[in-house]
């Protein structure tokens, strides 16, 4: 099956820097990359995705990119704010065989003030 | 519609009881997934729904586990004979085909 690895495990950084999180996988079918931002407590919430069919996707201050060649995909987290804080996780999977996440295990991220 | 929705959000029960969660998804979703997580780690797959039709699932899932979709709206899962190993997050997501899953806001199972 898939296996996900996700790095670092735990990230601080000060505000207004940025924060990169590195996903790799394993399966080269999989071809559906989400990210997932999950706050204490709470429900784990989708902030971007992105397919095989791109190599980069950005949305306000979040961006993924993505390397099929290499199986990596990264989030990058731009001018970062206290309320980033939080776990995020990327998961992967392959659409429309199999829809089931793989994730990873997650990147606590924590933004100083 | 307020999205993914599971009951009870806790759930403390003795080791050797029965215990039933229950997932509403967000009601024009066709599928449905569940998801064990414990603390520090990813969400696990552990099963999904096509409609009424469970698809996969998980080796996690052993024969204590069963799980059940009856009308293809909300979904049951019942672990028959807890163990403290039962002990988790049980999180509930659903997508409209191959779309985004969205999650709810789980139940936390504890085992005395």
């Amino acid at each position: 099956g898939e296996n996900v690895e996700q790095h670092p495990s735990t990230l601080s950084v000060q505000e207004g820097d940025s924060a990169v999180i590195k996903c790799t996988y394993s399966d080269s079918a999989s071809n559906y990359f989400p990210w997932y931002k999950q706050e204490l407590g709470k429900r784990p919430q989708l902030i971007i995705d992105i397919r095989s069919n791109v190599g980069e996707k950005k949305d306000q201050r979040i961006a993924v990119t993505l390397n099929k060649t290499a199986k990596h995909f990264s989030l990058h987290i731009t001018e970062t704010q206290p309320e980033d804080s939080a776990v995020y996780f990327c998961a992967a999977s392959v659409v429309p065989n199999d829809y089931k996440l793989s994730f990873g295990a997650g990147t606590t991220v924590t933004v100083r003030a | 519609d307020t999205g993914v929705s599971q009951d009870p959000r806790h759930k403390i029960t003795k080791r050797g009881q029965n215990v039933t969660f229950r997932c509403d998804p967000i009601s024009e979703h066709n599928r449905l997934y569940w998801y064990r997580q414990t603390l520090g780690q990813g969400p696990e797959f552990l099963t999904y729904f096509q409609n009424e039709a469970q698809l996969e699932k998980s080796r996690l899932l052993s024969d204590r586990f069963s799980a059940e979709r009856p009308k293809g709206s909300f979904s049951t899962l019942e672990i028959q004979r807890t163990e403290q190993g039962d002990s988790a997050m049980y999180l509930c997501a659903s997508s409209l085909g191959g779309g985004p899953q969205h999650f709810g806001d789980g139940t936390r199972l504890s085992i005395l």
